[in-house]
């Protein structure tokens, strides 16, 4: 069954610090998102991706954030100075066309800022 | 606004009682998907709800979808350890927002066996 993939798993990173997420959507899908949640908390929004560029992004999408689909398979997060409070589980997350069709999530990268 | 809410936030039942999770919407909802996440993993999609007072079931598992779109619940038949993970609903957004999904708080469930 295909998959979404992201890359690595857990990252510990310094505060200050810029970080890349990696993501391999499922190829046929066109949407593309990334969500974060915080340990214990509900998962939250941060930006959708379609036809090469952002289609909307949350309040916590700030200027530190930026998305990426470098070639055909890459979907990437990068935040580019990291806080103690981007500690939190990233989610990539691709959808294929269709009004309501259902998300495929990635297992997740645990980002750590120290 | 936006918000869907989710209750209650914690259910401990022992292995064979039923479960139920309720989300709620103060605005009439498009359609609501609901997702599992078991504990250390991420979302998995469950099942998605379009009409008014629409009922699914999966197995032990049924949800239904309130006649006004603004509420939904999952019902749990006969727990099983198996079940244990938190249980999102989520709204979906259409037009410009592209599917965005806006989750609950979610619904942590633990099975004693």
């Amino acid at each position: 069954e295909p998959e979404v993939t992201q890359t690595p798993s857990h990252q510990v990173t310094q505060m200050g610090q810029e970080v890349i997420l990696r993501c391999v959507p499922i190829s046929n899908h066109l949407y593309f998102y990334w969500y974060r949640q915080i340990l214990g908390q509900k998962v939250e929004f941060l930006v959708s991706f379609y036809n090469n560029e952002i289609s909307e992004k949350s309040e916590i999408f700030d200027d530190q954030f930026s998305v990426e689909r470098p070639d055909g398979s890459n979907f990437t997060l990068k935040i580019r100075s990291t806080k103690l409070e981007d500690s939190a589980m990233y989610f990539c997350a691709s959808r294929r066309t269709g009004l309501w069709t259902e998300a495929f999530f990635g297992q997740g990268t645990r980002l750590t800022v120290v | 606004g936006q918000q869907v809410m989710q209750i209650p936030q914690y259910q401990h039942v022992q292995e064979g009682e039923d479960f139920t999770t309720y989300c709620n919407s103060s605005t009439t909802l498009s359609n609501i998907q609901w997702y599992k996440q078991r504990p250390g993993g991420h979302p998995v999609f469950l099942i998605q709800l379009v009409k008014s007072g629409e009922v699914k079931k999966q197995k032990r598992l049924t949800f239904q979808f309130g006649e006004a779109k603004k509420n939904s619940s999952l019902h749990i038949t006969a727990t099983q350890t198996t079940d244990v993970g938190t249980y999102f609903c989520a709204r979906t957004a259409g037009g410009t927002s592209y599917g965005k999904l806006t989750f609950g708080q979610g619904t942590i469930l633990t099975v004693h066996p």
